[in-house]
């Protein structure tokens, strides 16, 4: 699978958008993006995935660039509660339920 | 409709003792994988189970072993604990089937004395 590069950390501002890049550069076509989620004490929490088209779903937005080498997810409206890591991971799809590379993640901070 | 659950949610063993994990996944899932993680770090694959056998392994020694039941459920078991062996141990199910998401249970806190 390929690797991801997020930042360490970010700070948001409550009710502003959250923007979380994820590089992804060695990422081949048949690699998803996957982005979880894991609140402390909590395990983590599958957001969403994409392969090559922006995707949306009842908690965020996935925009992947054209070349697939880079991504953001975006938090519409931050709320304090979505202080977390957030993990960017790239999974290829092959036989049912490949396994989860984590990487370091980006610890995100809502501030009021 | 019940999610991941995980028993014990905590737990402290001493220095080569044996442990036993458990794993419920959620409604319908029927493929199960195991994570460690430690403090401050990204979960790390332990290996995956679907139709009662090991399909995948990461890079655990042996000590780490599992099992799946009939009816989808797993145990990780651990021998010959370690001092190292202390971290959150993270349950996560899915379909049979590629492009599914994984989803995780809250996890068992193991600690070794």
């Amino acid at each position: 699978d390929a690797k991801t590069t997020q930042p360490t950390s970010m700070d948001c501002a409550e009710g502003r958008a959250a923007n979380l890049p994820c590089n992804h550069s060695t990422i081949s076509g048949n690699e998803y993006v996957y982005w979880y989620r894991q609140i402390h004490s909590q395990g983590p929490q599958y957001i969403i995935h994409g392969l090559k088209n922006n995707e949306t779903n009842e908690m965020a937005s996935l925009i992947i660039t054209e070349d697939r080498k880079s991504s953001t997810l975006i938090l519409p409206h931050a709320t304090l509660r979505d202080t977390a890591v957030y993990y960017c991971i790239v999974r290829a799809i092959k036989a049912a339920g490949n396994k989860l590379t984590f990487g370091g993640g980006t610890r995100v901070l809502v501030k009021p | 409709d019940a999610g991941v659950t995980q028993s014990p949610t905590h737990l402290i063993k001493t220095r080569g003792q044996q442990v036993t994990l458990r794993c419920s996944p959620k409604s319908g899932h029927d493929t199960v994988s195991w994570y460690q993680q430690a403090l401050g770090q990204g979960p790390q694959f332990i290996f995956q189970y679907y139709e009662e056998e090991e399909r995948q392994r990461g890079n655990f020694p042996d000590r780490f072993s599992g099992h799946q039941f009939p009816n989808y459920s797993s145990e990780l078991n651990v021998n010959a604990l370690l001092l190292g062996d202390s971290a959150l141990y993270l349950c996560a199910s899915s379909l049979g089937q590629v492009n599914q998401p994984q989803h995780f249970g809250d996890g068992t806190r193991l600690s070794i004395l």
